[in-house]
């Protein structure tokens, strides 16, 4: 079956622009969780969804917001970009919360100029 | 208390050698432990994961030890081989918690087997 898709894979952004990253989990999935993985600070927990509801957040600013639909697919919205966003973000699901093994997505690379 | 160490930051090790990494955590709270495989442009992947009550457990070549007393655990990698060269990283959550399926991630250890 399908993996975890993100798109876009990879963008360019300037400084005090906003983003929005897309996630659609294996199917049958209703948790998903967003990370953010840099050079410097690894892999950073973002946010959970379940069931269209923000579960549990990691220590972000308020600029980096998510959501998740019905049909169980995410997105993550970034505003005011800042150069320091720079990062792989990854989109991971799983059957629920605190079930299973998380699986991945590939990914989409942001770039902030 | 959230934090999960990981050592060494690199390795390099001789094809059917053992690849040995090490992890170290604070919380005893966190009741899973998970290793990703992470091949460059490529998301992690779940390698083997372990819970508290388990000392070993092995899948195939690779193995995870689990010291609860030490706040410790082990990846080991018996016949290391070329395609096993990718970044491994360990991780800890607190799943029967508010936190879910939240992972708190090791740094990471790149792992580069010669051959």
């Amino acid at each position: 079956k399908a993996g975890v898709t993100q798109t876009p894979r990879y963008l360019i952004k300037t400084r005090g622009q906003q983003v929005t990253l897309s996630c659609s989990p294996i199917s049958g999935h209703r948790s998903v969780s967003w990370y953010q993985q840099t050079p410097g600070q690894g892999l950073q927990f973002l946010f959970e969804y379940f069931s269209e509801t923000q579960r549990n957040k990691g220590n972000f600013p308020g600029r980096f917001s998510g959501r998740q639909f019905s049909n169980s697919r995410s997105e993550m919205n970034v505003s005011t970009l800042e150069l320091g966003d720079s990062a792989l973000y990854l989109c991971a699901s799983s059957l629920g919360r605190g079930a299973g093994e998380l699986f991945f997505g590939e990914g989409s690379r942001l770039t902030v100029l | 208390q959230q934090q999960v160490k990981q050592s060494p930051q690199s390795l390099i090790v001789q094809k059917g050698g053992i690849s040995i990494i090490n992890c170290a955590y604070e919380n005893t709270a966190f009741d899973y432990f998970p290793w990703y495989q992470q091949f460059p442009g490529k998301g992690p992947a779940l390698l083997i994961a372990i819970r508290p009550d388990v000392s070993e457990k092995k899948e195939g070549r690779f193995t995870i030890s689990f010291n609860k007393s030490a706040k410790q655990f082990s990846l080991h990698i018996m016949d290391s081989q070329p395609g096993d060269s990718a970044t491994y990283f360990c991780a800890a959550s607190m799943r029967a918690s508010q936190a879910g399926t939240a992972l708190i991630f090791g740094k990471g250890t790149t792992l580069s087997v010669s051959s």
